[in-house]
């Protein structure tokens, strides 16, 4: 029963590198989320997928860019990391109900992200 | 987007009920109101989700009154390991995807 899987779980990186962060859900969802979280902060969603194929900018999407690479898989790439871009990082998936509403979201364990 | 209001953090004792309450006066009419649980190096967890009157589950009751403009999460008989952030999301009508979640309560339950 894996649910939503985050790779990796933590990373430090240095000013300036790339990096790709990966999410898998194993639910049949159609909408898929990235969401970063700063300490004693909520969730601040980046960018979102609402299905295969579509992407769509969240609250902070600057520096970020995502692919949806078929249904089961959406990565959140970082092109140039910046200390700013420090944080913990959820990917989340939801369903729609037939009425056409979203579902509750499911989320993953998070990667922990410290940029030098 | 609607956006919630909630109490910052709250305290309670093990087998007491706690009530927290959320603000949401922007709510849409087709807008659901969702809450989730998040312990410390976890992702959030959902809770309950309801859109009027009265929900129940296992874990937990979520009040809603008629204008629907605040909800209640109440959770009975709280334990030790109910100590975490609660978030209050509104949202999920259709083309609904922009969530905001605030920065939740802070529920410290004591022995």
């Amino acid at each position: 029963n894996a649910g939503v899987t985050q790779t990796p779980k933590f990373q430090v990186l240095k000013t300036g590198q790339s990096m790709t962060l990966q999410c898998a859900q194993d639910m049949n969802h159609n909408s898929m989320y990235w969401y970063r979280q700063d300490p004693g902060m909520g969730l601040r969603l980046i960018y979102y997928s609402a299905s295969e194929g579509t992407t769509d900018k969240g609250e902070v999407p600057n520096g970020y860019n995502v692919s949806r690479l078929n249904k089961r898989e959406f990565s959140l790439r970082l092109e140039s990391a910046a200390p700013s871009q420090t944080s913990v990082y959820f990917c989340a998936s939801s369903e729609w109900d037939r009425g056409g509403s979203n579902q509750p979201q499911h989320f993953g364990d998070g990667t922990r992200l410290s940029i030098l | 987007l609607a956006k919630t209001t909630q109490p910052i953090s709250m305290d309670s004792y093990e087998g007491q009920e706690v009530n927290i309450t959320c603000s949401h006066n922007n709510i849409a009419t087709n807008d659901y109101i969702t809450w989730y649980q998040q312990f410390p190096s976890q992702g959030p967890r959902f809770i309950i989700q309801g859109y009027k009157t009265k929900v129940t589950n296992e874990v937990a009751s979520l009040f809603i009154p008629a204008d629907r403009k605040s909800s209640t999460l109440s959770l009975p008989r709280v334990s030790l390991s109910d100590t975490a952030v609660y978030y209050c999301l509104v949202g999920g009508s259709s083309g609904t995807y922009k969530y905001i979640f605030g920065t939740g309560t802070r529920l410290k339950v004591l022995a």
